[in-house]
């Protein structure tokens, strides 16, 4: 079945430093793929999306592009921020079953200290 | 605001209680999701409704049940069947046809003791 695997966390950096978040998938077709983001204590919240391959979803300094040839949407951000400490959920788009569905990478935690 | 509300935020039970888990939304979604979340594991599909008086099985339905009765609100019940609830609940929605943008809402962490 579609699956997405994430890098198992926690990714611990300094504020301005350079992140990347690695995020693969197997699926039939051609999903939709997203990362969504998730701040203590709440629930989550879409961050960018890509639809189809060469896409590149970008907001906040966040950006993943959509390689079919590696199966990947890795999340990248030039200069973290310590509020950008959060869980990161990488998901793709399933039609397998007739409904579409979010099918949920376990989650990266982003730990940036001052 | 349009948004997503759930409650309470943290909710304990006793082994063997059932438990209903509040969701309603103000966003004039037909589609409404729960899920569950455990350290390690991401989230889970327990059930999902596409339209009022319906919803179907997720992933990991056995021990729950809900209803959809009107279109803003789906409540889960976590029954004395379900032999591990302790964990975060999430509850979402979406416009029709648009199952891959789902708006959250904060949460439910539920604790049997």
């Amino acid at each position: 079945g579609n699956s997405v695997t994430q890098m198992e966390g926690p990714v611990t950096l300094s504020e301005e430093s350079f992140l990347t978040i690695n995020c693969t998938y197997t699926a039939t077709g051609y999903p939709s793929l997203f990362w969504y983001v998730q701040y203590p204590g709440e629930g989550l919240q879409l961050l960018l999306k890509a639809t189809k391959a060469d896409d590149k979803g970008s907001n906040k300094g966040f950006e993943a592009t959509y390689r079919k040839e590696t199966t990947s949407f890795h999340l990248e951000k030039g200069s973290v921020q310590v509020s950008d400490s959060a869980v990161y959920f990488c998901a793709l788009s399933d039609h397998s079953t007739g409904f579409q569905k979010l099918v949920f990478g376990t989650g990266t935690r982003l730990l940036v200290s001052p | 605001d349009g948004g997503i509300t759930q409650s309470p935020k943290y909710l304990f039970r006793k082994e063997g209680q059932n438990v209903t888990l509040s969701c309603e939304q103000n966003l004039n979604h037909d589609a409404m999701y729960w899920y569950r979340q455990d350290p390690g594991q991401g989230l889970r599909l327990i059930y999902y409704s596409q339209i009022v008086n319906d919803f179907q099985k997720g992933d990991i339905a056995e021990g729950y049940s809900v209803s959809r009765e009107k279109k803003e609100s789906f409540p889960l019940t976590v029954t004395s069947a379900q032999k591990n609830p302790t964990a975060f609940y999430l509850c979402a929605s979406s416009m029709p046809g648009k199952a891959d943008t789902q708006y959250f809402g904060p949460g439910t962490r539920l604790t049997v003791l």
